[in-house]
């Protein structure tokens, strides 16, 4: 069972430069989030997409856009990347809002 | 200010041993408090979910309790293993129509032989 899966594992992006991180999950869940943790903080909302076709800004989502591609699919784009968004992003997802989220195995971003 | 406060930072044991990591928060209005384990490189994974009647709820070796009056949650851990050596996340979702989880900055647990 593959659960979330995030692609790439590892990147490194020049600042200025636009990337996009996938994230897939084979569970049939409704919602799915993207988290950014960085160190001495815990793990913080960048945007979230309660039901296929709907987005929702988390608590920092200044700096990126999401799309949901479909139900399975949820990517997050950074249009010009800053060293500040260098952190490790992870993907989650559940079957609605108010249920337990399952967790991919994070981006290691780095921005120089 | 919703925080979810963790103590100690890091710990040190050595296998075999127990340990209890503590978990104090202000989240209102209060839904669940998840404990995670995240292993290094890997995402969080759940341990346990306990609503605000819940006192103590186990999963194996771990032993989560939460005390909703006083805003206190623990996660006690019995008989270390090696494979016990991760980072343990509380976590307290707040009941505000959707799921928004309060992350606590986590517990960096080494266990050593």
């Amino acid at each position: 069972n593959a659960g979330v899966t995030q692609t790439p594992k590892f990147q490194v992006l020049k600042t200025g430069q636009s990337m996009t991180l996938q994230c897939a999950q084979d569970m049939n869940h409704n919602s799915m989030y993207w988290y950014r943790q960085d160190p001495g903080m815990g793990l913080r909302l960048i945007y979230y997409s309660a039901s296929e076709g709907t987005t929702d800004k988390g608590e920092v989502p200044n700096g990126y856009n999401v799309s949901r591609l479909n139900k399975r699919e949820f990517s997050l784009r950074l249009e010009s990347a800053a060293p500040s968004q260098t952190s490790v992003y992870f993907c989650a997802s559940s079957a609605t809002l108010n249920t337990e989220a399952f967790f991919g195995q994070g981006t290691r971003l780095t921005v120089v | 200010k919703n925080q979810v406060e963790q103590s100690p930072q890091s710990l040190i044991i050595l296998e075999g041993k127990n340990c209890t990591l503590q978990c104090n928060y202000t989240v209102s209005p209060f839904s669940n408090l998840r404990w995670y384990k995240q292993d290094t490189g890997r995402g969080p994974v759940s341990l346990t979910i306990m609503t605000f009647s819940e006192n103590t709820k186990s999963n194996g070796r771990y032993t989560a309790t939460l005390d909703a009056d006083t805003k206190q949650s623990s996660l006690h851990i019995t008989a270390s293993q090696l494979s016990d050596s991760a980072s343990y996340i509380c976590v307290v979702v707040m009941n505000t129509g959707f799921q928004k989880l309060v992350f606590g900055t986590g517990t960096r647990l080494l266990v050593s032989p």
